[in-house]
C-alpha cells in the first residue's frame, strides 16, 4: 500500500530564505508527483506536475525534483515571502489508477515570517 | 480559480437532516472526484466518477450518496450524519481517470455535524 510521508511537519522561517520541503513514498511505482498549496480552510492549488520520466519541474520561484527510484521529491521555494505561508502538500499517481487514485501525505504547515 | 466551483462553502447540519453538497466544472474533464480532509489526516479519496459512471467507491458509508447528472456536475447527498463526519470536503476533476494527468480541486465545503 503506498503511503506518503511529508517532512517537516511544519516550518517557520524568516522572508527572503531559501528552503526545501521533503516528499517520499514507499511505492517507486507511480505515474506522477504533485506538488499542492492548500491555504487555511481552502481547497487545494496545484503547483507543479512532475511525470515519472521526469527529474525535475520549474515554476517561478518554485522547483520539483523527483528521484524515482528512491522514492523522494523535494519542493524548493527560493526568496519566500509571507504570502507563502499556507500548507504544502505532496501526492502521488500510482501507475495503477494514476490520477484516480492520488495518495497524499498529511503536508507541511509553512509560515513565513516578514 | 482552478475551474472546479463548489458551493455551499460552509455547511453546519443536524444529525436528521438531508443536505447536498454541489460541484461544477467547466474545464471539459471527464474524471471527477470527492475527497474528505479531516483534521490532521491525509485526504481521502471517497468516489471517483468517470463519463458519469460511478468507477469507484473507497469503503464510504451509505449515508454518503453521490449523483453525476453530467460530466460538468457531482453532487453528494448526505443523511443522516455523525459528528464525525465533519470535515473539508474536496470535489476534484482530471481530464480522463487513470492517466497521467493533473487534478484540479475546488475549494471545498466545511461541513460541521451538530
Amino acid at each position: 500500500k503506498q503511503e506518503v510521508t511529508q517532512i517537516p511537519a511544519a516550518l517557520s522561517v524568516p522572508e527572503g530564505e531559501n528552503l526545501v520541503l521533503n516528499c517520499s513514498f514507499t511505492d517507486s511505482a507511480i505515474y506522477n508527483l504533485q506538488w499542492f498549496r492548500q491555504d487555511p480552510g481552502k481547497g487545494l492549488t496545484s503547483l507543479l506536475l512532475i511525470q515519472s520520466s521526469q527529474r525535475e519541474q520549474t515554476s517561478g520561484r518554485l522547483n520539483a525534483s523527483l528521484d524515482k527510484s528512491s522514492g523522494r521529491s523535494t519542493l524548493y521555494i527560493a526568496a519566500s515571502q509571507p504570502g507563502d505561508s499556507a500548507t504544502y502538500l505532496c501526492a502521488v499517481g500510482p501507475v495503477q489508477g494514476g490520477s484516480e487514485k492520488l495518495v497524499f501525505g498529511k503536508g507541511t504547515k509553512l509560515t513565513v515570517n516578514p | 480559480e482552478t475551474g472546479v466551483t463548489q458551493t455551499p462553502r460552509h455547511l453546519v447540519m443536524g444529525m436528521t437532516n438531508k443536505k447536498s453538497l454541489k460541484c461544477e466544472q467547466h474545464l471539459g474533464h471527464n474524471a471527477m472526484y470527492w475527497y474528505k480532509q479531516s483534521a490532521k489526516k491525509p485526504l481521502e479519496l471517497m468516489f471517483v466518477y468517470s463519463l458519469e459512471e460511478r468507477v469507484e467507491n473507497n469503503s464510504v458509508p451509505s449515508r454518503f450518496s453521490p449523483e453525476c447528472p453530467n460530466s460538468s456536475h457531482l453532487f453528494l447527498h448526505l443523511h443522516t450524519l455523525q459528528p464525525e463526519d465533519s470535515a473539508l470536503y474536496l470535489c476534484a476533476s482530471s481530464p480522463h481517470r487513470g492517466t497521467n494527468t493533473e487534478a484540479f480541486f475546488g475549494q471545498g465545503t466545511r461541513l460541521t455535524v451538530v
